[in-house]
């Protein structure tokens, strides 16, 4: 089945504490990007990825960190993270940056930072 | 920097009916549109998306009609059926160099369905 995943697809941690929250795509698909979803805001683009070893950031980078050593793989990485952070997460993956390609999602990570 | 938005946060519609989301973006320079529905606990789903060149697209059950003049987007959906309630969001895309383009988000319409 074509799918995004996730995991943790829940997480609660403490400030500080690192951590990192894993993507998979087995679509073949070259462009990546995470999202964050907030109450009121909807959803804002952290970091994409055109392609393997290729990143940018995106809306709201800060306090995050992205690696795309591997096609279907892009992880986020929270270095030290901290209560602002606690959020809704959610990677998607299309063929190619090009706008009119679709954007599949994951099912997104429930964060919480204590 | 520009954004894009709703008019309703939050519509109710009787099963059966018709139902109408809005949304307005201020970007002028836009290229694409596309509309996402996103359930409860789950991520968003592609339903229907429009070029900038075109002023109407239909889907099964969807349309969505483009007006530039007063940048102005909104989602069509005949016979709402119960398993329409979510939340439902446009975006808009503009490119952003080096052969990429970005995706920007409204802030959702929730839509519920009373059977």
């Amino acid at each position: 089945e074509a799918q995004v995943t996730q995991n943790p697809r829940y997480l609660i941690t403490v400030t500080g504490k690192k951590l990192t929250v894993t993507c998979s795509q087995n679509m073949n698909h070259e462009y990546m990007s995470w999202y964050r979803q907030d109450p009121g805001l909807g959803l804002r683009q952290i970091y994409y990825s055109m392609n393997v070893e290729v990143t940018d950031k995106g809306d709201v980078p800060e306090g995050y960190k992205v690696s795309r050593k591997e096609k279907r793989n892009f992880p986020l990485i929270l270095e030290s993270p901290s209560p602002n952070q606690t959020s809704l997460y959610f990677c998607a993956s299309s063929w190619s940056g090009k706008s009119y390609n679709e954007q599949f999602f994951g099912p997104g990570t429930r964060l919480t930072v204590l | 920097g520009e954004s894009v938005g709703l008019h309703l946060p939050t519509l109710s519609v009787q099963e059966g009916d018709n139902s109408i989301i809005n949304c307005a973006y201020s970007n002028s320079a836009s290229d694409y549109f596309i509309w996402y529905k996103q359930e409860s606990g789950k991520g968003p789903q592609f339903i229907i998306d429009i070029r900038s060149n075109m002023d109407k697209r239909q889907g099964q059950r969807v349309t969505v009609l483009l007006n530039k003049t007063v940048k102005h987007l909104s989602l069509q959906i005949a016979a709402t059926q119960p398993g329409d309630s979510a939340v439902y969001f446009c975006a808009e895309t503009l490119y952003s160099g080096a052969g990429s383009y970005q995706l920007t988000f409204g802030k959702g319409t929730k839509l519920s369905v009373i059977p």
